[in-house]
């Protein structure tokens, strides 16, 4: 049974340029949550997805958009990166938004 | 692989002991608490949880207790084993769910031989 993947597992982007982000729930799972991991703290809630559509949102700018497919799958695109979006960012998935969460391993962004 | 947390305060055990992890959540009106365990290069992984109508919890090698009072979390980790070194994290939520969590700024568990 495989559980979340994510992908890539690093990226390096410049100032000012876009990124999107891939996650793949783990099996029978409906509900995709996003969070940032700067290094050094906790992660922080982007934002979750249910049914195609975002439910909860943390304090984010909009900057930070996400979307979620038919299959569950979900992106998270952020756009004018600044440095400060450096991060791994963890996607976790969870049978229904109350289910217990399942985190992914990361995506690490770097932005110089 | 990723280094979670370089400058986090750090819990150092023997092997054997027992450990004892403490967070200071943040939201009174919070409901619904966990703990994670993250090894380098991993994401958070589920250790136990616990809601706010309860005090303490068990579950295999490890209680939580809750002290609402004084909006104070802590892990113990009976005899703590090499693979139990990782940044552990309280998490807390409004919810009475895991939606929408709130993570504390961890605390990283070093057990020596």
């Amino acid at each position: 049974d495989a559980g979340v993947t994510q992908s890539p597992t690093h990226l390096i982007k410049t100032r000012g340029q876009q990124v999107t982000l891939r996650c793949s729930p783990k099996s029978g799972h409906d509900t995709v949550s996003w969070y940032q991991q700067a290094l050094g703290q906790g992660p922080q809630f982007i934002f979750q997805y249910y049914e195609e559509e975002e439910r909860q949102r943390g304090n984010f700018p909009d900057r930070f958009s996400g979307h979620q497919f038919p299959n569950y799958s979900s992106e998270l695109n952020v756009n004018a990166l600044l440095l400060g979006d450096s991060a791994l960012y963890l996607c976790a998935s969870s049978l229904k938004a109350g289910g217990p969460l399942f985190f992914g391993p990361g995506t690490r962004l770097t932005v110089l | 692989g990723e280094s979670v947390g370089l400058h986090l305060p750090t819990l150092s055990v023997q092997e054997g002991d027992n450990s004892i992890i403490n967070c200071a959540y943040s939201n009174s009106a919070s409901d619904y608490f966990i703990w994670y365990k993250q090894e380098s290069g991993k994401g958070p992984q589920f250790i136990i949880d616990i809601r706010s109508n309860m005090d303490k919890r068990q579950g295999q090698r490890v209680t939580v207790l809750l002290n609402k009072t004084v909006k104070h979390l802590s892990l113990q980790i009976a005899a703590t084993q090499p693979g139990d070194s990782a940044v552990y994290f309280c998490a807390e939520s409004l919810t009475g769910t895991a939606s929408k969590l709130t993570f504390g700024t961890g605390t990283r568990l070093q057990v020596t031989l």
